[in-house]
């Protein structure tokens, strides 16, 4: 079936630190991948995604590689900021359904402290 | 801005009564809109697909007597917990599709369930 996973939290960090989020997929056909975030108490908002294998996707200093070979989406942050604190979520879609139905990994809790 | 709007943002209610969650897409039409429940500390969890002018799709093991889903209009889906129960405590969150973009989520709603 199709799953995503992702590294367990919380990941707790000290302000400019360098951030991974680990996320692999499990997918029949080809999917789109995205990466949420998710701030105490909201709903979820879209971070980035990648709609093919190779695509990078970037947004306020995050980037995440589509990567076929690995089946992965990895979320990387240069430096990461208290402002990042929220949990992130690894998500996919199939090609057939794009922006449709998304299936979510259990999500990844970031602590960033000053 | 918020392109999907879901209220209320919290509701506390009576076991045995029912609860309505309204989610409504800003100006953009949305044929299609889902619910996903998420549990604390947990991945969102898809429940339904709601369909404007037909029934609701329901993922496996959601109760669709449970949880009544009406998507009357183009910019407007609901979801109604039934006689709710402490277990039904959750935080509840929609989302619509807005063509060639991927899901808007709504900030969601916290149900407690006494």
């Amino acid at each position: 079936g199709n799953s995503v996973t992702q590294m367990e939290g919380p990941v707790t960090l000290s302000e400019e630190a360098f951030l991974t989020i680990n996320c692999t997929y499990t997918a029949t056909g080809y999917p789109s991948l995205f990466w949420y975030v998710q701030y105490p108490g909201e709903g979820l908002q879209l971070l980035l995604k990648a709609t093919k294998a190779d695509d990078k996707g970037s947004n306020k200093g995050f980037e995440a590689t589509y990567r076929k070979e690995t089946t992965s989406f990895h979320l990387e942050k240069g430096s990461v900021q208290v402002s990042d604190s929220a949990v992130y979520f690894c998500a996919l879609t199939l090609a057939y359904n794009q922006g449709g139905k998304l299936i979510f990994g259990q999500g990844t809790e970031l602590s960033v402290k000053p | 801005g918020a392109v999907v709007s879901q209220h209320p943002s919290w509701v506390i209610c009576k076991s045995g009564t029912s609860v309505k969650i309204e989610c409504r897409s800003l100006d953009f039409q949305a044929t299609t809109m889902f619910w996903y429940r998420q549990f604390p500390k947990q991945s969102l969890m898809l429940m339904a697909t709601s369909n404007e002018g037909s029934k609701a799709t329901y993922e496996q093991g959601v109760e669709k007597d449970k949880f009544l889903i009406n998507h009357a209009s183009l910019t407007l889906s609901t979801l109604t917990v039934t006689s709710a129960h402490p277990e039904d405590s959750s935080f509840y969150i929609c989302s619509a599709r807005r063509t060639d973009s991927p899901l808007h989520f709504g900030n969601g709603t916290r149900l407690t369930v006494t």
